[in-house]
Formats: structure tokens, sequence, C-alpha cells
């Protein structure tokens, strides 16, 4: 069974531009997460997908930060504009529907913005 | 709010002896999961050891062992027979009914042979 993808695996824009991250979680898994790793600190949840719709986007940190599920399967999350604060690595992870508890990750994407 | 507190920033530990790993967390709720996640370099977590906070028991996985403690909110992590495999980022993580994961700032981990 293949693991959770995560497409670039790492990314380096200019402030202003838009990058776009894509997350294929799981096959069959309806629970997908965004989450964020600034260096040094804690991995912080951004959003919750439960098939194509948001659970609970509560982490996000502003409107710059677009996160989609068409269809239920991959996921993007687009940054637009980019600026210094959001470079970092972006993890996603999925699960199964009634299993949250058991979250497979990603292997992140590193995105620094210069 | 929830918070996940790792205070070593980084340990090292010789092959084949025993290292512990420290959590600490803060929670109202009496109902949770507790989990560490094993980071390797550039490759994905994977998960080690889950606890559920309704256990009394501590979890067992082979060589990882936890010392959970409900009352002092820790949940520390003892590897035993260390392995150079072993070496990588180990993320402590609390969950809350409703799937959000809250995460420590993480421990990294050094095997030396």
């Amino acid at each position: 069974e293949a693991g959770v993808t995560q497409f670039p695996s790492h990314s380096v824009i200019e402030k202003g531009q838009t990058v776009t991250l894509r997350c294929d979680p799981i096959s069959g898994h309806d629970n997908l997460y965004w989450y964020r790793r600034v260096m040094g600190k804690e991995i912080k949840f951004l959003l919750h997908f439960v098939k194509e719709s948001k659970q609970d986007e509560s982490g996000m940190p502003n409107n710059r930060f677009l996160a989609e599920r068409t269809g239920g399967t991959y996921s993007t999350l687009k940054v637009q504009p980019a600026e210094l604060e959001d470079s970092g690595v972006y993890f996603c992870a999925s699960s199964p529907r009634d299993r949250g508890y058991e979250q497979y990750f990603g292997p992140g994407t590193r995105l620094t913005v210069t | 709010a929830q918070t996940v507190t790792q205070s070593q920033p980084e340990m090292s530990v010789q092959e084949a002896e025993t290292v512990t790993l420290s959590c600490t967390y803060d929670t109202s709720e009496s109902d949770y999961y507790l989990f560490w996640y094993k980071q390797p370099p550039s490759r994905q977590m994977i998960l080690v050891i889950r606890q559920e906070a309704y256990k009394q028991q501590n979890a067992t996985e082979n060589r990882f062992s936890v010392n959970f403690q409900k009352a002092a909110k820790s949940f520390s992590l003892k590897i035993s027979d260390s392995q150079l495999g072993d070496a990588a980022m180990y993320f402590c993580a609390y969950r809350r009914i409703g799937n959000q994961f809250y995460f420590g700032t993480g421990t990294s981990l050094t095997v030396i042979p």
C-alpha cells in the first residue's frame, strides 16, 4: 500500500510569489490534514478535511493560505502571496474515516521563501 | 489550550544503551491519546507508539516503551538497546477529541556507535 505522498519535496520561491503544495493521501482515507513546522518550533495543525469538506480550518494562519480537496482525493495548499514567515516544512497526513488517531504522515514539503 | 512540551532539544545515547525522552502536556480533558512519532533524516514521520489515556497500562512496542503518568501529565519514551537506526527527531503528540494533533518541538536523538 502506498503511503502519503507530497509534492514537491522542496520549493524555493521569492517573497510575493505563489506556491502550490500537493498531498496525495493513502487511498480510501477520508480524513486529510495539513500541518506546518517552522524551524525549531512545534508542528502546528493547519486544517482538516473529511472527504472534500473542511472540517476544521482553525489553524490556517491567514487568508493567504487556501486549501482544497476536490473530489475528496488529493489536496492542494496554495500560498499567495508568500511571505518570509511562511517558510517551514508542510506536512500532510491522512487517516481512515473512523480512526482519526491513526494519522499517517507524508515526508513533508520544505518551503523556503527568500 | 493544549500544549505539549519537550524540554530536551537534543539527546545522545551509546549504541545498545537505554535512553529516555521526556514529554509533558497540558490539558483539561480526561480522554485523549498520546503519541510518539519518529522522523529519520529526510524521511517521513512514522508512529512509534500510542497510549490511550483511559488505559493505565503503559504501552510497549518491542524496544520502545512509555511511562505514562496521567496525574502528572507526563509521557516519556524509553528506548532500550538503542540501535543506529533509532537516530531521528522524535515528536511527542497529543490528540484531543476531534482529531487535531498537538505536537512538541521535538528531540533530536543521536546514537553513538
